[in-house]
């Protein structure tokens, strides 16, 4: 299976602990999106990469997310001192970058669900 | 800022009958749009596109057609069956394109034998 792969499927979590989700982008692909999930919303954009550089993040994402791609390989999304509102659905896609629309391929997405 | 707007769900239909889910949006200039379709317990998948005014994309029996003077982007699908149930999702890719996707809140379609 060559597609986005996301690790782990689900997590459970006491408020105030880290975590820390991982996504594996389509090999040839130079960008990389994490969005968020809520229940009966839909996916809102918290930051991407093109290669290993950081090149937006959201106001959604604050000072407790950190995201990296570390090689413009992998990337890792984690969130420290979790909150109950943390709780959602992580979503990893990526895209190769070359026409104007690019299509970006999804993963299954890390349910976080944080007690 | 740009933004995606849905219709509201969920949209219940039978078996065989036909299938329209309204999109409009709002951006500046000639956004690219898409239609994303999340089945139950799985990722989002593309379902369609279209990236200019008039284009119709097209997938699995599934049309949407790029209409500039409407600001709209409705799906559509003459004959939907039991396995269309989905949760369905319009898109847009601001016109400078290298931008993350701006989604609408999703319709949620059951189809019932």
């Amino acid at each position: 299976d060559t597609g986005v792969s996301q690790n782990p499927r689900h997590k459970i979590t006491k408020r105030g602990q880290n975590v820390t989700f991982r996504c594996d982008p389509i090999s040839e692909h130079n960008r990389l999106y994490w969005y968020r999930q809520t229940l009966g919303q839909g996916p809102e954009f918290l930051t991407y990469f093109q290669n290993e550089a950081q090149l937006e993040k959201s106001r959604l994402l604050s000072d407790r997310f950190s995201a990296e791609r570390p090689k413009g390989s992998f990337s890792t999304l984690e969130i420290q001192r979790t909150e109950q509102g943390d709780s959602a659905m992580y979503l990893c896609a990526s895209s190769l970058t070359s026409f104007r629309a690019e299509t970006q391929y999804f993963g299954p997405g890390t349910r976080l669900l944080v007690l | 800022g740009d933004s995606v707007t849905q219709m509201e769900g969920p949209v219940t239909l039978s078996e065989e009958a036909f299938l329209t889910i309204n999109c409009t949006y709002t951006a500046t200039g000639y956004p690219s749009l898409f239609w994303y379709v999340q089945y139950p317990g799985e990722g989002l998948q593309l379902l369609l596109k279209a990236t200019k005014a008039d284009d119709k994309g097209s997938n699995k029996g599934f049309e949407a057609t790029y209409r500039k003077e409407t600001t709209s982007f409705h799906l559509e699908k003459g004959s939907v069956q039991v396995s269309d149930s989905a949760v369905y999702f319009c898109a847009l890719i601001p016109p400078s394109g290298n931008t993350p996707l701006v989604f609408g809140k999703g319709t949620r379609l059951s189809v019932i034998a």
